[in-house]
């Protein structure tokens, strides 16, 4: 059972628009969250992340919003850019002191000049 | 910094052979990190290690599997023997600290199993 869901395989958007990338989850226990990109033939590589106690997080062009009490998250990407287009992993990390991080399938963003 | 460094990048084998893994985590770094990869489960954690110590192998799927760490720059996953369904991509990550937030992944090592 997946507790990490990213149920958009795939994502396409104009460059220069928005990017919204989503991830629910069904734990209550993770208090991290991250997202991390992935191009072809590479490892993934992190993006940006949330605390549970907060409901925003920016950087740059991405933002990551958290909703607590829905147990969702999402990714904005603003502007789009060509060279976003990736697949992107939600993942969530669990409390205590084992802290093992969840992962979701992945969203394939391609973003078309 | 390279980075974390894996080989082979690919590994074609028979059934039944045994294969190794092999992972240079970046230098400084005291977790480390084995995962699987595949379409139909994603990316799965098999393994961690803290200090060279394996903290959590709930992942590891089962006794054909096995991961060491001998010293704090270098890892090995072995898988004796192997089988067809074994085939995925594995990655190896390191990070500072125990947390695996923000880890810095390899390249991964494409393993097909026939």
């Amino acid at each position: 059972d997946q507790q990490v869901k990213q149920n958009s395989p795939s994502l396409s958007v104009q460059e220069g628009r928005i990017s919204i990338l989503n991830c629910d989850y069904t734990n209550s226990m993770f208090d991290y969250f991250l997202w991390y990109k992935k191009y072809p033939a590479e490892g993934p590589t992190f993006l940006i992340s949330i605390s549970s106690i907060k409901d925003k997080n920016e950087d740059g062009r991405f933002t990551v919003f958290l909703n607590k009490s829905a147990k969702h998250l999402s990714l904005h990407i603003v502007p789009s850019q060509p060279g976003d287009s990736a697949v992107y992993f939600c993942a969530a990390q669990l409390a205590g002191n084992n802290r093992k991080l969840i992962w979701g399938l992945g969203t394939s963003l391609a973003v078309n000049p | 910094d390279a980075g974390v460094i894996q080989s082979p990048r690919h590994e074609v084998t028979e059934m039944g052979q045994e294969v190794t893994l092999r992972c240079k985590p970046i230098s400084g770094h005291n977790s480390l990190f084995w995962y699987r990869q595949t379409m139909m489960r994603g990316l799965e954690l098999l393994i961690y290690f803290n200090n060279n110590v394996p903290i959590d192998d709930s992942g590891m799927p089962e006794d054909r599997f096995s991961a060491k760490m001998p010293n704090a720059s270098f890892s090995t996953l072995k898988i004796q023997p192997s089988e067809p369904r074994d085939s995925a991509v594995y990655f190896c990550a390191s990070s500072l600290g125990r947390s695996s937030t923000e880890a810095f992944f390899g390249q991964g090592t494409r393993l097909t199993v026939v």
